[in-house]
């Protein structure tokens, strides 16, 4: 069965420091791969996908992903986190008719 | 280009009452689903529509149900509802065939 595991509930990051969230997935066949930012009482905003190709992709708002497939794992980077990135992060399966979205890493940016 | 939409934005509603939620899609894309998503959770999705039909559902029971209309916007519907259906429910849209969709802001529904 598809699943997305997004192993880390809360990240705290200082300004400017780096980010990496993690997400790790399970599916049979060839992913298309997803991560969306969603603000507090917002809907989701794609920040980028992976459907096949180069395995870094760049995305919205200076972020990037890179995925391995050996690992199974489509990780969300950041060189230099801002204030405003502080949201929830989704990591998302698409898989036939049907999306599967992870449970979320919530980021909080500290001065 | 005109976003997802969705209405009403926020709704309370009774144990065992129905409820109706909307939602008009992108400007050109003729593929909708929509997604429960409870507090502190990832969206579950329920159902997507295209061409007037249900094609794909997820692990929602028959309470849950849609429509998609000819100029491709859709309504939800929930019969006897439960506590547990309080969550933020939210619609997607995408061209049949790309997978990237794009939310509308969701609609905040509690049962009490």
């Amino acid at each position: 069965a598809q699943s997305v595991t997004q192993p880390d509930i809360h990240i705290t990051v200082s300004e400017g420091a780096s980010l990496e969230l993690r997400c790790n997935y399970s599916y049979g066949a060839t992913p298309y791969l997803f991560w969306y930012v969603q603000s507090p009482g917002q809907g989701l905003q794609l920040l980028l996908k992976y459907f096949s190709g180069d395995t870094l992709v760049q995305g919205i708002k200076g972020f990037e992903a890179e995925f391995k497939r050996s690992q199974s794992s489509f990780n969300l980077r950041k060189p230099s986190v801002h204030w405003s990135d502080a949201a929830e992060y989704f990591c998302a399966v698409g898989a036939g008719n049907q999306f599967y979205f992870g449970t979320g890493t919530s980021l909080t940016v500290i001065p | 280009e005109t976003g997802v939409t969705q209405s009403p934005t926020h709704l309370i509603k009774t144990r065992g009452q129905q409820v109706t939620l909307r939602c008009s899609s992108q400007s050109g894309h003729n593929t909708v689903s929509w997604y429960q998503q409870a507090l502190g959770q990832g969206p579950q999705f329920i159902f997507q529509y295209y061409r007037e039909e249900e094609n794909g559902r997820g692990n929602f029971p028959p309470r849950f149900s849609g429509l998609q209309f000819p100029n491709y916007s859709s309504e939800l519907n929930v019969n006897a509802l439960e506590l547990d259906d309080s969550a933020l429910y939210l619609c997607a849209s995408r061209l049949r065939g790309a997978y990237e969709q794009y939310f509308g802001p969701g609609t905040r529904l509690t049962v009490t």
